[in-house]
């Protein structure tokens, strides 16, 4: 079956690079994706990344996926207040397939 | 062009009452989603769309029904809530093509089942 994991809480001091992990169980997802929800929002997408790829960067995000060990992680280099949110982890088979989402991780900005 | 639009924002329903949550996108998408978001559970993928006429069971179809009344309407229908139906729902949209695909997500709807 497919499940997207994640750990709930980061706490991660401004100007730091801030490290979110996420593993799949689904060895034939296609797409993976970052989505951020800030508070009282809908989500919004932050970045993807295809199975084929190792690696993705987008400004301040780098998004590194290890198709061996099913493991994706999202990199905000000099983080800011502003990216206080929730990230979520996110996969499909197909593009327009169902997306199973992970739980979340709540990222705080500590001063 | 309002995106993905979810109405009620609120609304509070007794055990056993009905419902319908209404979800439209003016961006002539063809996949249509419905979530639900609860504390520590992240999104679970109720009922999902991939084109006007079809509607598949996601992760969470219990107690749910759905209706793809166009290609702009996406419905959520609770014919019996319960308090396990708390939740804030979402609905999103996914454009069709090969190019980029972001989902679109509407604002939320906050139910509370007492």
């Amino acid at each position: 079956g497919e499940d997207v994991e994640q750990s709930l809480f980061l706490s991660v001091r401004e100007g730091d690079s801030s490290v979110i992990n996420c593993t799949y169980t689904d060895s034939s997802s296609t797409y993976l994706y970052w989505y951020k929800q800030e508070p009282g929002a809908g989500l919004q997408l932050l970045t993807y990344i295809f199975s084929n790829m190792d690696m993705k960067q987008d400004q301040r995000l780098t998004v590194l996926l290890n198709k061996k060990d099913k493991h994706l992680s999202l990199r905000i280099a000099d983080t800011q207040t502003g990216d206080s949110a929730i990230y979520f982890c996110a996969e499909s088979k197909n593009r327009d397939d169902k997306i199973i989402f992970g739980k979340g991780t709540r990222l705080h900005i500590l001063p | 062009n309002a995106g993905v639009t979810q109405t009620p924002k609120f609304q509070v329903l007794k055990t056993g009452q009905s419902m319908t949550l209404q979800c439209a996108q003016d961006m002539n998408h063809n996949s249509m989603y419905w979530y639900r978001q609860d504390p520590g559970m992240g999104l679970r993928l109720i009922y999902y769309s991939a084109s006007e006429g079809t509607t598949d069971k996601g992760e969470v179809p219990n107690g749910y029904n759905v209706s793809r009344l166009n290609k702009r309407e996406f419905s959520l229908r609770l014919e019996s809530a319960a308090p396990s139906q708390t939740s804030v729902y979402f609905c999103a949209s996914m454009p069709p093509g090969t190019g980029d695909f972001p989902l679109h997500f509407g604002n939320g709807t906050r139910l509370t089942v007492t």
